[in-house]
């Protein structure tokens, strides 16, 4: 099945620092890939969808400014957190839509800890 | 607003039990519900996919029906083994949105 790749798996960083996390689909082209939260216990609730060459669309109350999303070919997204705080420490999910039968393919996920 | 609720919460059942998950969404214009496991730190396993037009799937030890009219589907598992253990999110689609349930987490005791 296809794949989606995510990285780093796993960043410790300080508060103030920004962070990049990579999403590749890496066997099919993704036009519209997705970026989703998880707290602790708690389900993925999506942040915001990118389609390649466009700007990303953002869910009600995430700040695009925090969390700059880019999606420059159909293989990459990337979602920069800046100036982390430690309440942005959280699992971050990817996910790329795309493929011969057009579905949802998830990444493996990144364990975000600001410090 | 489409709201994806699953009971129970929490399960612990003994091996070798078969056992039911559910899954209620509110909308029932979905494209496709899936159901996934989630093992402690890790990220999404697809389970299993069924289309709206479909009433269920099966893999393995694992069936999923899906009720549209009724906003319904079970994840049923067969003969559990304590590898099963994990959490179960089941997933509604519509258009390029998935709505996530906030899962029932299984614990499979040998």
């Amino acid at each position: 099945g296809a794949v989606v790749s995510q990285h780093p798996s796993r960043v410790i960083c300080k508060s103030g620092t920004s962070v990049k996390i990579e999403c590749r689909s890496l066997d099919f082209q993704a036009t519209t890939m997705f970026w989703y939260r998880q707290f602790p216990k708690k389900s993925l609730m999506l942040m915001a969808t990118s389609n390649e060459g466009s700007k990303a669309t953002y869910e009600q109350g995430v700040e695009k400014d925090k969390f700059l999303i880019n999606h420059a070919s159909l293989t990459l997204s990337t979602l920069t957190v800046t100036s982390a705080h430690p309440e942005d420490s959280s699992f971050y999910i990817c996910s790329a839509r795309g493929g011969a039968s057009d579905t949802q393919y998830f990444g493996p996920g990144t364990r975000l800890t600001v410090l | 607003k489409q709201e994806v609720t699953q009971i129970p919460a929490a399960l612990s059942v003994p091996e070798g039990e078969n056992l039911v998950l559910n899954c209620s969404f509110t909308d029932s214009a979905i494209y496709n519900l899936q159901w996934f496991r989630q093992d402690p730190g890790k990220g999404l396993t697809s389970l299993l996919l069924i289309q709206s037009s479909q009433r269920e799937q099966t893999s393995g030890r694992l069936n999923a029906s899906l009720d549209k009219s009724s906003g319904r589907s079970t994840l049923y598992i067969a003969a559990s083994q304590p590898g099963d253990s994990a959490t179960y999110l089941c997933a509604v689609s519509k258009g390029f949105k998935t709505i996530f349930g906030a899962g029932t987490r299984l614990f499979v005791k040998a």
